[in-house]
């Protein structure tokens, strides 16, 4: 089974203040991880996945993450926060090593970054 | 825009109506998916159809029923809902890469549709 841990409802940061939001992941063989952010009223939108190689991953928007297999950790980064990242944030894992296509998501995270 | 669309955006119907979430994609992927976003829930996996043919179905109830008609169009017919059905429904579509076994491919999604059901 795989599934997605988000610790945080909400997280808030001043502008111009770096952001983390948290994910955890558990799946029983190696993990394909992504996160995606939806603004009100509309779909999901990839940021950015990790799939082999270099474990810190950059994305979209300026944003980045970093994945730490002892951890079993993805949390999503960025150096310096912008109003317009206020939103919610899905991150989602796929074992790689069974035959599901399906990504199972986090609850989400909803950033609020004030100015 | 991600070049998935849904259509309609909202959606109000009655316990015994009958009615059609339609998705199409723009991208020339070849794998769609269904999923229910409903409040204070992760997102559900519904559907996976992979050239044509449904790969995945997980637990849905029959009131659900999709239509993959071909690769660029999806579909999921509704009839006799519950309330509890009321949610964002999320259309998906990647192209699976055949090489890395079709595991790899990130999915787009569309705006989705706001169903409430009364």
């Amino acid at each position: 089974a795989q599934s997605v841990a988000q610790p945080e409802d909400q997280v808030n940061v001043a502008e111009g203040n770096p952001l983390t939001v948290k994910c955890t992941y558990s799946v029983s063989g190696n993990p394909y991880l992504f996160w995606y952010v939806q603004y009100p009223n509309r779909g999901l939108q990839f940021l950015l996945k990790y799939i082999t190689g270099d474990n810190l991953v950059k994305g979209s928007y300026g944003f980045e993450a970093e994945f730490n297999k002892s951890q079993t950790s993805f949390h999503l980064k960025k150096p310096s926060a912008l109003v317009s990242d206020s939103a919610l944030y899905f991150c989602a894992v796929r074992d790689r090593d069974t035959g599901r296509r399906a990504l199972t998501f986090g609850s989400g995270t909803r950033l609020q970054v004030q100015p | 825009e991600t070049g998935v669309t849904q259509t309609p955006r909202h959606l109000v119907m009655g316990m015994t109506n009958k009615k059609s979430l339609k998705c199409e994609q723009h991208l020339g992927h070849n794998a769609m998916y269904w999923y229910k976003q409903s409040a204070k829930k992760p997102l559900e996996l519904m559907f996976v159809y992979s050239l044509e043919e449904r790969v995945e179905n997980n637990s849905v109830p029959s009131r659900f029923s999709p239509e993959c008609p071909n690769s660029s169009h999806l579909f999921l017919h509704l009839h006799t809902l519950q309330p509890e059905d009321s949610a964002l429904y999320l259309c998906a579509s990647s192209q699976e890469d055949r090489l890395a076994g079709g595991k790899r491919d990130t999915q787009y999604f569309g705006p989705g549709t706001r169903l409430t059901v009364l």
